[in-house]
């Protein structure tokens, strides 16, 4: 089945620790997203690519950084994770940009910061 | 810019009772409205979404929404709970022109037997 797949799904970091978290899908979609979700929240965007082009949300902590080496794998740096950034991190693609296109969601990893 | 509103946090029905989860929404420009739903340690899934065309959309596991201009809402719907319905609902739009899906901070659905 095509999918959007999250590893890990549980992440265990350090206080200042530098942590990636990893995303690929095998839908062959053009654009994927990273989400942050904490608990009890709505899912914030972070940030999206659109084939190779980068787009930051202007809220977005210079903190976090992603890279996009092909279609299927995203990934997201966190360089120097605080307490604050425990949540959930879902990653999502799409076929398209566009309002209209349907966001395909992976189960998450979550992160725990210590 | 637009934004999602979900009233209240919880929900809780009995099995086989009427769901009705609330929507509503604020948009300047037509909107594009969906329901995700997230199971407990999974992603979001999409339920159903409106883009233009019929107000009534049926979705996924027999839930429907309407979408209503002069209520600025979009309201979830399923005539009988299941069990397997116990999940967080999300409802989410997106404004013409934007590329950018907001969510609203969802409900979480307890189904009692």
């Amino acid at each position: 089945d095509a999918m959007v797949i999250q590893n890990p799904r549980y992440q265990v970091t350090q206080f200042g620790k530098p942590v990636t978290l990893s995303c690929s899908q095998t839908l062959n979609h053009n654009v994927m997203y990273w989400y942050q979700q904490k608990s009890s929240q709505a899912p914030k965007l972070l940030f999206h690519y659109y084939d190779k082009d980068f787009n930051n949300e202007a809220d977005t902590p210079d903190n976090f950084q992603s890279r996009r080496p092909n279609t299927s794998f995203c990934f997201l740096d966190i360089r120097s994770p605080g307490l604050g950034d425990a949540a959930m991190y879902l990653c999502a693609t799409s076929r398209d940009a566009g309002g209209v296109e349907t966001q395909y969601f992976g189960p998450g990893t979550r992160l725990l910061v210590l | 810019a637009q934004s999602v509103t979900q009233l209240g946090s919880h929900v809780s029905v009995s099995e086989g009772a009427l769901v009705l989860l609330r929507c509503n929404y604020s948009s300047s420009v037509p909107p594009y409205l969906f329901w995700y739903v997230q199971y407990p340690n999974q992603g979001l899934q999409l339920l159903l979404k409106y883009t233009t065309g019929a107000t009534l959309v049926k979705g996924i596991n027999g839930f429907e929404a309407e979408f209503k201009k002069s209520e600025t809402s979009f309201h979830l719907t399923k005539p009988s709970a299941h069990m397997s319905d116990a999940a967080e609902y999300f409802c989410a739009v997106v404004s013409g022109g934007s590329e950018k899906l907001v969510f609203g901070k969802g409900m979480k659905l307890t189904v009692n037997p």
